[in-house]
């Protein structure tokens, strides 16, 4: 059983179209963070948050604590958003942190 | 603001080998991580360091691999010896705090023959 699970687990789409990414988590957090890693490359953190919503040029990342859910938005999408989307969760006991398998996103020109 | 640095980026041995791999994260981050990566899988946990204490090696194979973090800034991840099941890419990354930011390195990608 993972403590994340995302979806989908691959998304095509094209340029200019709003995609969702989810993540669900099952322990109690601290935090949750979204991470960014294009093909062959590093992991960039794009969010960490704990509460209600964050938004950074064209990508929002919302969460809700009560349903252990949250959600990363990218608006107006672009060829170069094409990677992987990794959902991780730090947790609030037994200092552990929990990683989704990604979301592996596609924009097509 | 220097990010977090691995060397070697890549290294391709034998098996039997031995290997090591150096991070040095971001200047005030006491939580170090190391983790490692399989193709098309998310990151698996090996330890995690606060300052120079290792506080979560649960997942790190004792018989072939270990680590130390001399002083709390640098740290070393070693294997030996290497195994073909070993292939995979080895990411550092440090934060403030357990639960601050996380902020990786580009990853050290190994491959054994």
């Amino acid at each position: 059983k993972n403590e994340v699970e995302q979806s989908p687990q691959n998304l095509t789409a094209q340029e200019g179209e709003f995609i969702t990414i989810n993540c669900s988590y099952s322990v109690g957090i601290s935090a949750l963070h979204w991470l960014q890693q294009h093909p062959g490359g590093g992991i960039v953190s794009l969010f960490m948050l704990s509460s209600g919503k964050k938004k950074h040029g064209r990508l929002i990342a919302t969460i809700n604590i009560q349903e252990k859910h949250s959600s990363l938005h990218i608006t107006a999408s672009h060829p170069r958003d094409s990677a992987v989307y990794i959902c991780a969760v730090s947790s609030n006991t037994g200092n552990q942190f929990y990683f989704g398998t990604g979301t592996s996103l596609t924009v097509i020109p | 603001e220097a990010g977090v640095v691995q060397s070697p980026r890549y290294k391709i041995i034998e098996k039997k080998q031995p290997v090591a791999f150096w991070c040095n994260p971001i200047s005030g981050h006491n939580t170090l991580y190391w983790y490692l990566q399989n193709l098309g899988q998310g990151p698996e946990l090996l330890i995690r360091y606060e300052n120079e204490e290792a506080v979560d090696d649960s997942q790190l194979p004792k018989d072939r691999f270990s680590a130390e973090r001399l002083k709390g800034v640098d740290s070393t991840l070693k294997i030996q010896p290497a195994e073909l099941g070993d292939s995979a890419v080895y990411l550092c990354a440090s934060s403030r705090s357990f639960t601050g930011e996380l902020f990786f390195g580009e990853g050290s990608r190994l491959t054994v023959l």
